[in-house]
This record gives structure tokens, C-alpha cells and sequence, in this order.
């Protein structure tokens, strides 16, 4: 598969451990928040997202928190899997609402 | 099945040789938009479409053009492709520029000699 970066911030977790994956965004006036996920030889996938109106959202076996204060993102995954293998990417959308501005990614390793 | 196409897959090309990469979604999306994925730089965008006959820059628009004819179909063309744009491309839809871009293309890897 396709290669999606070679010196990426790497998280490795134990099968069923929770997962934190941090993310800095840039712009104080965005007000869109996305995390993909993107596997091996994969467009990045949507997982879960959360405007700016809110700090916490809730998914499956994700969560978003989002601190304005600090522009600081987090995507936490509960009992992660080894199917949660994957680069994540925080993306933040501009008040404008027309385009995504990408963080670096993060690669998380799940230990069976 | 819900899905976004691009062609090629895979594309060695030489300098200055004019190409094309085609982009297509089936689910009636106004928004399309092309990214470029470098190592270190993550997903950068190059051109969007909020809807037919409307392009914008993203923020690497140099060297690139798009048009968006028809709804469902959003080329993204390289009139003299150089070394540096060498890159991992993706395609993405979504029903509106405000709303998640839920569905990327499978990506086109494109090397430029």
C-alpha cells in the first residue's frame, strides 16, 4: 500500500488499552473539527467530528474533546482494537466553511 | 455503492508532458476538492468545488488546474508536471463544503521524472 509518512509522531497502545491522540490547530477562528483515519494503501475514512459550539462529542468507541482555550484536539479510542491500526488526522475548517486545513498525522500501533 | 473514483491508480509521468487525473462520485455531492500528501507535510489542499462552474484555490494551487463541468466529475490537470509534484493525490466529496468530507478517493500516485 501507499506510504503516508515516514517520520510521523507514532502511539503504540495494548490490545484493549484506551488511546489518547493529541492535535494543536492553528486557527482561532475555526469552527469545524474532523478526525480521519487512514490505512494502509487508503484514502483517510471520516470517524468523527465536533463543532466549535461544543468541547465534547461522542461516538461508538470514540470521543472528541475540544479545548478552545488552548486550541488543543483530542481524539480518545476505548478499548483499542488491532483493526484501529492507522494514521489519524485532525482537520479544522475556516470560518469560511470551504476548506480543511490537515494536521501532520499521528500513526497508531496496536500490540496484540 | 457510495464511492469516489480516481484514475489512475498509479501514473510515472515525465517532465513538461501534460496530464490528467480523474475524479468521480456517484452520491450527488456539491462539494469536491483535490489534496496532495507529502511526507512531514500531511494532506494539503490544492483546489475545491462548492458546485458546478465554481472552483477555488485551496493552499497549493501552483501548477494545477481543475474544472468542474458536471456535478459529479472533478478532473485535476497538470499542463507541465514537474519534479515536485511527485505526490500521493486524493479526491474527496461531500454534500456541502460545510459538512464532512466523508468519502476520499482511493488515491493516485503520481512520480514525475
Amino acid at each position: 500500500g501507499e506510504s503516508v509518512g515516514l517520520h510521523l509522531p507514532t502511539l503504540s497502545v495494548q490490545e484493549g488499552d484506551n488511546s489518547i491522540i493529541n492535535c494543536a490547530y492553528s486557527n482561532s477562528a475555526s469552527d469545524y473539527f474532523i478526525w480521519y483515519k487512514q490505512e494502509s494503501g487508503k484514502g483517510p475514512q471520516f470517524i468523527i467530528d465536533i463543532r466549535s459550539n461544543m468541547d465534547k462529542r461522542q461516538g461508538q468507541r470514540v470521543t472528541v474533546l475540544l479545548n478552545k482555550t488552548v486550541k488543543h484536539l483530542s481524539l480518545q479510542i476505548a478499548a483499542t482494537q488491532p483493526g484501529d491500526s492507522a494514521v489519524y488526522f485532525c482537520a479544522e475548517n475556516n470560518n469560511a466553511g470551504n476548506m480543511l486545513t490537515f494536521g501532520g498525522g499521528t500513526r497508531l500501533m496496536v500490540k496484540p | 455503492e457510495a464511492q469516489v473514483t480516481q484514475n489512475p491508480r498509479y501514473l510515472i509521468t515525465v517532465t513538461g508532458k501534460k496530464l490528467t487525473v480523474t475524479c468521480s462520485q456517484n452520491m450527488n455531492h456539491e462539494y469536491m476538492s483535490w489534496y496532495r500528501q507529502d511526507p512531514g507535510l500531511g494532506l494539503r489542499q490544492i483546489y475545491y468545488s462548492m458546485n458546478v462552474e465554481v472552483t477555488d484555490k485551496g493552499d497549493v494551487p501552483e501548477g494545477y488546474k481543475v474544472s468542474r463541468k458536471e456535478k459529479r466529475n472533478f478532473p485535476l490537470i497538470l499542463e507541465s508536471p514537474s519534479p515536485n509534484q511527485t505526490s500521493l493525490y486524493f479526491c474527496a466529496s461531500s454534500l456541502s463544503g460545510t459538512g464532512p468530507e466523508a468519502f476520499f478517493g482511493q488515491g493516485t500516485r503520481l512520480t514525475v521524472v
